[in-house]
């Protein structure tokens, strides 16, 4: 199983929007509602942002999103925070129990 | 408040074996998935294993097949992943995760146990 492709970085000022693509397969991305991200500091432990394609778990702020087009997911942060700058990585339901993650987006708040 | 906690991680020479342990609480252990997430130094995340709640069904990516064993004791509330013919390109931080129940998605994460392969 390939990891699915992310940008390796993306960047915007305080206030703005960012947008990270993940782009799969009919087997994994486009074949399942199930595409979850993940938000990581840098020393710390990934934190759970979205999942099923859209969905917030409770206490992620609403400026996070989530949606998908065929093989291609997409988070986007809306009104970008000093504290939103962090590698983030999706991740998709691969089929018989499997998972596969994103080659992960270094997320600068200029 | 959902904790989980790794141990055993540590340097191993090539070819070793070496077995982590997630101490889980909080939640009813028995009831969830749960899963091996590792991270190489400065890479990726990658999936590594996954095992039902009663321990019946177990999955592995194919970088380990053969090699690691995923197994959990619920009477203990505690996962394990036991690693053989352990290679450098094995070392990372290890990090068990909770499978979200009813759906795909790791909610809740240990803090990692770092695995060091090396002569």
């Amino acid at each position: 199983q390939s990891a699915l492709t992310q940008p390796p970085s993306a960047s915007g000022s305080p206030g703005q929007s960012v947008t990270i693509s993940c782009t799969g397969t009919s087997s994994d991305v486009g074949g399942y509602n199930y595409v979850s991200w993940y938000q990581q500091h840098p020393g710390k432990a990934p934190k759970f942002m979205i999942y099923e394609v859209s969905k917030r778990p409770s206490g992620v702020p609403d400026r996070f999103s989530g949606s998908k087009s065929g093989n291609t997911a997409s988070l986007t942060v809306s009104g970008l925070q000093a504290e939103d700058e962090a590698d983030y990585y999706c991740n998709s339901y691969a089929g018989s129990n499997n998972y596969v993650f994103g080659t992960g987006t270094k997320v600068t708040v200029l | 408040e959902v904790q989980l906690l790794e141990s055993g991680g540590g340097l191993v020479q090539p070819g070793g074996s070496l077995r982590l342990s997630c101490a889980a609480s909080g939640f009813t252990f028995s009831s969830y998935a749960m899963n091996w997430v590792r991270q190489a130094p400065g890479k990726g995340l990658e999936w590594v294993s996954s095992i039902s709640g009663g321990g019946i069904t177990t999955n592995y990516a194919e970088s380990v097949k053969g090699r690691f064993t995923i197994s959990r004791d619920n009477s203990k509330n505690t996962l394990y992943l036991q690693m053989n013919s352990l290679r450098a390109e094995d070392t990372a931080v290890y990090y068990c995760a909770k499978k979200i129940g009813g759906s795909y998605g790791l909610d809740y994460w240990g803090q990692g146990t770092l695995v060091t392969v090396s002569s």
